[in-house]
């Protein structure tokens, strides 16, 4: 089945700077890839996810980008600011078949 | 906007109890999840179910089943409830897939 790896675990960066999270998945059958962001105390929320057929998405300061060849996606925050605090999920999947998520990385944004 | 509702924020069960988790959605989605979430293992899959009446297990069911009689209701037991399911029960719907998941607010159980 598929296997999720996310790293890091844990990411502090300056406001202002900009922070980047990778996963690996094991499956090469895996066509959707979602992030999500989790606030403290609260559910999961999509933020942004991107297809197999595609390399690159963005969406104003987060981008999220996919080397099926390498089976590894990156997301990407720019100018991060202290809204950006929380824990990010990544997740693999394809069609009718389970979303499998990483272990999530725990981002805080030092002023 | 999806709505996925789950019956209780916070749960206290003794060990040995039978458990019912209840989720219901109101955008007909035809996908719903079951996951919990313990600190730093991320979501893991319990159950999902693409239709009625129809389940598949994830990748951690021992412990768990599961019921989905009408499209908008998927329940989650814990047939035996033991200690080392104190966690927080994610319930999430998506329309036909791969799409995004819509998660309910979790439900705390404690079973002590």
């Amino acid at each position: 089945g598929e296997n999720v790896e996310q790293h890091p675990s844990t990411l502090s960066v300056q406001e202002g700077d900009s922070a980047v999270i990778k996963c690996t998945y094991s499956d090469s059958a895996s066509n959707y890839f979602p992030w999500y962001k989790q606030e403290l105390g609260k559910r999961p929320q999509l933020i942004i996810d991107i297809r197999s057929n595609v390399g690159e998405k963005k969406d104003q300061r987060i981008a999220v980008t996919l080397n099926k060849t390498a089976k590894h996606f990156s997301l990407h925050i720019t100018e991060t600011q202290p809204e950006d605090s929380a824990v990010y999920f990544c997740a693999a999947s394809k069609r009718d078949d389970k979303i499998i998520f990483g272990k999530g990385t725990r981002l805080h944004i030092l002023p | 906007d999806v709505k996925v509702t789950q019956s209780s924020r916070y749960l206290v069960k003794r060990t040995g109890e039978k458990v019912f988790l209840e989720c219901v959605q109101d955008m007909d989605h035809e996908n719903m999840f079951w996951y919990r979430q313990d600190p730093g293992l991320g979501l893991r899959l319990i159950y999902f179910s693409y239709d009625v009446k129809m389940k598949e297990k994830g990748d951690i069911p021992e412990g768990y089943s599961v019921s989905r009689e009408k499209k908008e209701r998927f329940s989650l037991i814990l047939e035996s409830a033991s200690t080392n399911q104190t966690s927080m029960y994610l319930c999430a719907s998506s329309g036909t897939g791969p799409s995004p998941l819509h998660f309910g607010n979790g439900t705390r159980l404690t079973v002590t």
